[in-house]
């Protein structure tokens, strides 16, 4: 049992260059997250999905697209890296769509854009 | 909106001595859930407690114990008698609800223990 895996651990990128992360789960949850983190910032929420064939925005969306591509997965994707997006992301996935339940992290990716 | 404050950026102690990190929250729902994690320097976001809001009973599991007073919108964490694994930073988040209906978690800014030999 894994857990959540996020992949690639590390990446630098130039300015203007796409990526996805990727994140997969398999606890069975519902709800998966995609947040950053940043210097003193603590954590903040980029988009979410609280159900298979579902995505919404958080905090910060801009500059990032997701899909939820089936229950298991959830990729976030850089079209056009800026300096603004070096940070440390971090996927969660939860329990049951709609409902407060506990959040669980994978070991996040640390991304630097030049 | 909801809000977490976290007020302590960071905490320096002594092994063996005991802790206490601060986490302050609003919010306008009536059915809300707090929680604790914590970052120790490998990175990962560790799951410590989830509480809600009808229970106010404090909560002890091992040397870690938390304090969840409605009145004055409160979380606090205790950890007694620190040791070195204890470094790390600490996050609180309280539950928020979307505009899609749906629920989140908000995070404070965390709190960064150093707990030395």
């Amino acid at each position: 049992n894994a857990g959540v895996t996020q992949t690639p651990k590390f990446q630098v990128l130039k300015t203007g260059q796409s990526m996805t992360l990727q994140c997969a789960q398999d606890m069975n949850h519902n709800s998966m997250y995609w947040y950053r983190q940043d210097p003193g910032m603590g954590l903040r929420l980029i988009y979410y999905s609280a159900s298979e064939g579902t995505t919404d925005k958080g905090e910060v969306p801009n500059g990032y697209n997701v899909s939820r591509l089936n229950k298991r997965e959830f990729s976030l994707r850089l079209e056009s890296a800026a300096p603004s997006q070096t940070s440390v992301y971090f996927c969660a996935s939860g329990g049951v769509a709609g409902e407060t339940d506990t959040q669980y992290f994978g070991p996040g990716t640390r991304l630097t854009v030049l | 909106a909801q809000k977490v404050t976290q007020a302590q950026t960071e905490i320096s102690v002594v092994e063996k001595e005991d802790v206490t990190l601060d986490c302050v929250y609003e919010t306008r729902d009536t059915t809300y859930y707090l929680f604790w994690y914590k970052q120790p320097p490998s990175g990962e976001l560790v799951f410590l407690i989830r509480r809600n809001s009808f229970d106010e009973q404090n909560e002890i599991s091992g040397r870690y114990s938390w304090n969840f007073q409605k009145s004055t919108s409160s979380f606090n964490f205790t950890i007694t008698a620190s040791q070195v694994v204890d470094s790390a930073v600490y996050f609180c988040a309280l539950s928020a609800v979307m505009n899609s209906g749906y629920s989140t978690l908000t995070f404070g800014k965390g709190t960064m223990l150093l707990v030395s030999p």
